[in-house]
């Protein structure tokens, strides 16, 4: 699976969009973005996922880059309820059992 | 529906002994994995199954075991636990052909 880069943690301010870069300049034509996060002490929840084309649903929004080599996870109105480490995940659709691959991720605190 | 449980929540070892961690799952999930978290870390993959009867090393596999006779269950087993695998284990679902996995709420084990 590609590698992923991500800054180690950010700020947003509640109400106001939050937006998440990743870097996966090695990703390959077969490999999707995905985006998880994890709200502390709680196992991962899905957020997003992505090819080339840009996606929206109830939680969020995924801009893909043209070039496929970054990817911004955007959260249009944080709360503080979103305060959580976000992983940007790069794979196959269909590898080995579709298991995940988490780096460090993006601890993001969402502040009043 | 449940969802993805784990139990225990807590356990406590001793340097050599042994253990199992159970996850049930109960939306007829075909896939189904472990993670171990260790602290400020992402998640690695143990050990996963796509199938009753059916399971597959993850990226640190040595000292667990596995086995999924079920659909339903996928007991983790610590052989002779070491204060190495101290560590929050989580355990997760997935329906084949969609993309979402569901994580249970996590094990945390502390090995003395």
């Amino acid at each position: 699976d590609a590698k992923t880069t991500q800054p180690p943690s950010m700020d947003c301010a509640e109400g106001r969009a939050a937006n998440l870069p990743c870097n996966h300049s090695t990703i390959s034509g077969n490999e999707y973005v995905y985006w998880y996060r994890q709200i502390h002490s709680q196992g991962p929840q899905y957020i997003i996922h992505g090819l080339k084309n840009n996606e929206t649903n109830e939680m969020a929004s995924l801009i893909i880059t043209e070039d496929r080599k970054s990817s911004t996870l955007i959260l249009p109105h944080a709360t503080l309820r979103d305060t959580a480490v976000y992983y940007c995940i790069v794979r196959p659709r269909n590898n080995a059992g579709n298991m995940l691959t988490f780096g460090g991720g993006t601890r993001l605190m969402v502040k009043p | 529906n449940a969802g993805v449980t784990q139990t225990p929540k807590f356990q406590v070892l001793k340097t050599g002994q042994s253990m199992t961690l159970q996850c049930a799952q109960d939306m007829n999930h075909e896939y189904m994995s472990w993670y171990r978290q260790d602290p400020g870390m992402g998640l690695r993959l143990i050990h996963y199954s796509v199938g009753a009867g059916i399971t597959d090393q993850g990226e640190v596999p040595n000292g667990y075991n596995v086995s999924r006779s079920t659909t339903e269950d996928f007991p983790l087993r610590l052989l002779s636990a070491a204060p190495s695998q101290t560590s929050v284990y989580f355990c997760a679902s997935k329906r084949g052909g969609q993309e979402t996995q569901y994580f249970g709420p996590g094990t945390r084990l502390l090995v003395l």
